[in-house]
């Protein structure tokens, strides 16, 4: 069966650490993946996408690896802040089934002063 | 601009009623997907519209939910004779096309059914 798997545990961190998320897929062929970012009662916002034949991508203080051999994506928030506190999922689209986003649970961060 | 705008923000409704949650995309936006998020998991999809139809209905639970999107832009996912395990949140989402690949989402709606 398909599955998407996040670190189901928070990943508490001191503020100006980098922070490391785990997203492991199975039975999928992804075209992409792109990560989101939810904040309690709020829906998810988009932060970032890569392509399967790329290999990393950034955006500020933020860095996705995706590695379709191990079928893993890396997602990294360097010198983070308590501002980044928040909910990250991830979501994968196949090839398959354009449009479709397939999300995983997600995991918590929580940057402490 | 406006974000992707849901009403109710909250419905609180009993066992066998029926609900109707609205979603206004963004304008301008063709694409429009349903999904459903539990306590603690990811948002699960429901549906997506390319325009007016259906593009993809396939994580309809059930013949109980339905969804229209009669004129390309508001939508309504409706759901009949309600289950204590319908109780979620209901999110919303819009992008430009269904090619484009960010999704842009509400603040969902939040269905309790007692």
């Amino acid at each position: 069966s398909q599955k998407i798997e996040q670190n189901s545990e928070a990943l508490n961190i001191q503020e100006g650490k980098t922070a490391t998320l785990t997203c492991n897929y199975t039975n999928y062929s992804p075209a992409y993946l792109q990560w989101y970012r939810q904040d309690p009662g709020r829906g998810p916002v988009f932060l970032l996408l890569i392509r399967e034949n790329e290999k990393e991508k950034r955006k500020e203080r933020l860095k996705v690896t995706f590695d379709t051999t191990l079928k893993q994506s890396l997602f990294h928030i360097t010198a983070s802040q308590p501002a980044d506190s928040a909910t990250y999922l991830c979501a994968l689209v196949s090839t398959d089934s354009w449009g479709k986003l397939q999300f995983g649970a997600g995991t918590q961060v929580v940057v402490t002063p | 601009g406006a974000g992707v705008s849901q009403t109710p923000s909250n419905k609180v409704t009993e066992k066998g009623k029926y609900v109707e949650l609205r979603c206004d995309p963004i304008s301008g936006h063709t694409a429009l997907y349903w999904y459903r998020q539990s306590l603690g998991q990811g948002p699960e999809f429901l549906i997506y519209f390319q325009g007016t139809g259906a593009a993809d209905d396939s994580g309809l639970p059930n013949d109980r939910f339905f969804a229209v999107r009669p004129e390309g832009s508001v939508s309504t996912l409706k759901i009949q004779r309600t289950e204590r395990g319908d109780s979620a949140v209901y999110l919303c989402a819009s992008s430009p096309s269904s090619s484009y690949n960010e999704q842009f989402f509400g603040p969902g709606t939040r269905l309790t059914v007692l």
